[in-house]
């Protein structure tokens, strides 16, 4: 069964920081990545995703991961975080037209 | 175009009563999904229509839950009776083959809580 795992729970972080929130899967097959953010009482919304191509993907908001698939991670990073970055993290992983099996979330608090 | 809408976007019950979630799709999205996250634990899926059949109902917990998607457009989530344990937030996505690669667009969530 596919598994997801963020290795950190809380983050607390000052504005201009690098972030790297780590993320592994386990999945035998061929599978699509994703993170998505929900900033405070707004819904899930999608940062980036992955399919195939290069494994350096960008997303929105100056954010960008790496899909390393000898490490079946994808790990998110943005070199310079802001206030408004405040939210929390999923990483989510699928095969194609299936269910999102997610991690259990990462809460991101960047002080002023 | 409208995003995913849900209804309501909390509710309060007790004990033994019903409650019905309604998730209205992005329109002329074939795939509807649940999703649920009780407090301090993970998103997790709860079931997967393709149009008004029932893909991949895997993860509804039991019988006390009961879904559907009449005509393919929006669908309902009924819990009957509500237990305690039924707490959280039930999201619903959508998406559409072929655009942008089965990306799942999420509703604001309906957050229920049983007492």
């Amino acid at each position: 069964a596919q598994s997801v795992s963020q290795h950190n729970h809380h983050v607390i972080l000052s504005e201009a920081a690098s972030l790297e929130l780590g993320c592994n899967y386990s999945y035998g097959g061929t599978v699509n990545l994703f993170w998505y953010v929900q900033y405070p009482g707004q819904h899930l919304q999608l940062l980036l995703k992955y399919f195939s191509g290069d494994p350096l993907v960008k997303g929105i908001k100056g954010f960008e991961a790496e899909f390393i698939k000898s490490k079946f991670s994808f790990n998110l990073r943005k070199p310079s975080v802001q206030w408004s970055d405040t939210a929390e993290y999923f990483c989510a992983v699928n095969s194609y037209g299936n269910k999102l099996v997610f991690g259990a979330g990462t809460i991101l608090r960047v002080k002023s | 175009e409208a995003g995913v809408t849900q209804f309501p976007s909390h509710s309060v019950i007790e004990k033994g009563q019903t409650v019905t979630l309604r998730c209205d799709p992005i329109s002329g999205h074939d795939n509807l999904y649940w999703y649920r996250r009780v407090m301090g634990k993970e998103i997790k899926f709860l079931l997967h229509f393709v149009k008004e059949s029932k893909q991949d109902e895997s993860g509804m917990p039991n019988n006390r839950f009961l879904a559907e998607r009449t005509g393919g457009t929006y669908s309902t989530l009924k819990v009957q009776p509500a237990e305690l344990e039924d707490s959280g937030v039930y999201f619903c996505a959508s998406s559409q083959p072929g655009q942008g690669h089965y990306e799942q667009y999420f509703g604001p969530g309906t957050r229920l809580t049983v007492t």
